[in-house]
């Protein structure tokens, strides 16, 4: 069955530090793989997401992810974070094949900014 | 904003009482999905549907039922509520509901209290 491992329940890095989110999947092919955030009250919105081909990919925010096949890990990465970036990240996993087209989230990471 | 409405935002009820929670798709979109967010399951997934059709089904309790509308919007349908229902319940939507993988768009949620 597919799961996803997001390591820290809860992150804490200082305005313009760097940022490393982790996250690690088990399924059986190559997935799809996503981040999301979750702002307070608000819903998901889609940061970004790894089909197949380049293993880094951009998203919004100036946010970047690396996906690692040897490692099964899909870690999110931004460079200098920003107050506004305080919010819940989760990592998903997505099939690949026909069928039902859940996703499966992680526990989720919550990331403070100290000012 | 995705695209994706739902309404109400909160939703505050009593123990063993039936609600509805509604979800209008992004435009041209076929495909809904709900998902159940709480703090000890975190975010899970419980039915789809396409075009009128359910798809697959998640970890949906017998309890909580769902169907799609020929104008494409959805409902979930909770009755005989318990404490532990209290949760956030999102819907997405996306444009297909099988093949290849379909970016799932969120709306911001309905906030579920049981009392």
């Amino acid at each position: 069955a597919q799961s996803v491992t997001q390591p820290d329940i809860h992150i804490t890095v200082s305005e313009g530090a760097s940022l490393e989110l982790r996250c690690n999947y088990s399924y059986g092919a190559t997935p799809y793989l996503f981040w999301y955030v979750q702002s307070p009250g608000q819903g998901l919105q889609l940061l970004l997401k790894y089909f197949s081909g380049d293993t880094l990919v951009q998203g919004i925010k100036g946010f970047e992810a690396e996906f690692k096949r040897s490692q099964s890990s899909f870690n999110l990465r931004k460079p200098s974070v920003h107050w506004s970036d305080a919010a819940e990240y989760f990592c998903a996993v997505g099939p690949t094949f026909q069928g039902a087209q859940k996703l499966v989230f992680g526990q989720g990471t919550r990331l403070t900014i100290n000012p | 904003d995705s695209g994706v409405t739902q309404t109400p935002k909160h939703l505050i009820t009593a123990t063993g009482q039936r609600v509805t929670l509604r979800c209008s798709p992004r435009s041209g979109d076929l495909s809904v999905y709900w998902y159940q967010q709480s703090l000890d399951q975190g975010l899970q997934f419980l039915i789809q549907y396409y075009n009128g059709e359910e798809r697959a089904k998640g970890n949906i309790l017998e309890r909580f039922s769902a169907q799609q509308f020929p104008d494409l919007h959805s409902e979930l349908n909770l009755s005989s509520l318990e404490l532990g229902d209290s949760a956030l319940y999102f819907c997405a939507s996306s444009v297909r509901g099988e093949g290849l993988y379909n970016e799932q768009f969120f709306g911001p949620g309905t906030r579920l209290t049981v009392l």
